[in-house]
């Protein structure tokens, strides 16, 4: 089946460093990958979508400077938080999307990464 | 605007019953919504797509109803057991981008 891998899974990191998370499709192409947000017994929110060979579309309130995102292959998108401040602490998943498969629309999610900025 | 609301956010029942929940969104003509099961610090995993033209869709012991004048969807699952025991969301693909909408979603626990 589709797997799409992050890394790392948690991280934590001092007030005003960066912090780069990975998503990777591991057995297909995915054209266009997603980066959410998740806080605690909320839904998961859009920040941005990725794709492959172009610059990323954000979400509006989400600041394209402070999270970073590229998409330089059809197997890995990454997002980078700069300059991490407390309120960024969050659940950030990615997913992939297949466009070759009937069901297309279909997105596959990874695991997520637990940031958590002190 | 556009919302997706799971009205439960958390629901109780004995092993061996019928989970029965809940999506309703508005201002939304989705062509399909979609299921997932989220565990406690993982992301979401699809369980199943319903199309708009589709009333019903069964995988196992999953069953998924579908009301496009209601503008509902109904998650059940049957014979559940403990394992059941996670967050279920619902989700349309009603962003610009194509991008899954999701709901808060339902915490589902399943007690022996």
């Amino acid at each position: 089946g589709a797997v799409v891998s992050q890394h790392p899974s948690w991280v934590i990191c001092k007030s005003g460093t960066s912090v780069k998370i990975e998503c990777r499709s591991l057995d297909f192409q995915a054209t266009t990958m997603f980066w959410y947000r998740q806080f605690p017994k909320q839904s998961l929110m859009l920040m941005a979508t990725s794709n492959e060979g172009s610059k990323a579309t954000y979400e509006q309130g989400v600041e394209k400077d402070k999270f970073l995102i590229n998409h330089a292959s059809l197997t890995l998108s990454t997002l980078t938080v700069t300059s991490a401040h407390p309120e960024d602490s969050s659940f950030y998943i990615c997913s992939a999307r297949l466009a070759r498969l009937a069901v297309r629309d279909t997105q596959y999610f990874g695991p997520g990464t637990r940031l958590t900025v002190l | 605007s556009q919302k997706i609301e799971q009205n439960s956010e958390a629901l109780n029942i004995q092993e061996g019953k019928t989970a029965t929940l809940t999506c309703n969104y508005t201002n939304y003509s989705p062509a399909y919504l979609q299921w997932y099961r989220q565990d406690p610090g993982r992301g979401p995993v699809f369980l199943l797509l319903i199309r708009e033209n589709e009333k019903e869709k069964r995988k196992e012991r999953l069953k998924v109803t579908f009301d496009t004048t209601l503008k509902q969807s109904l998650f059940h699952i049957t014979a559940s057991q403990p394992a059941d025991s996670a967050t279920y969301l619902c989700a349309l693909a009603g962003g610009s981008q194509g991008n899954l909408i999701f709901g808060k979603g339902t915490k589902l626990s399943v007690k022996p």
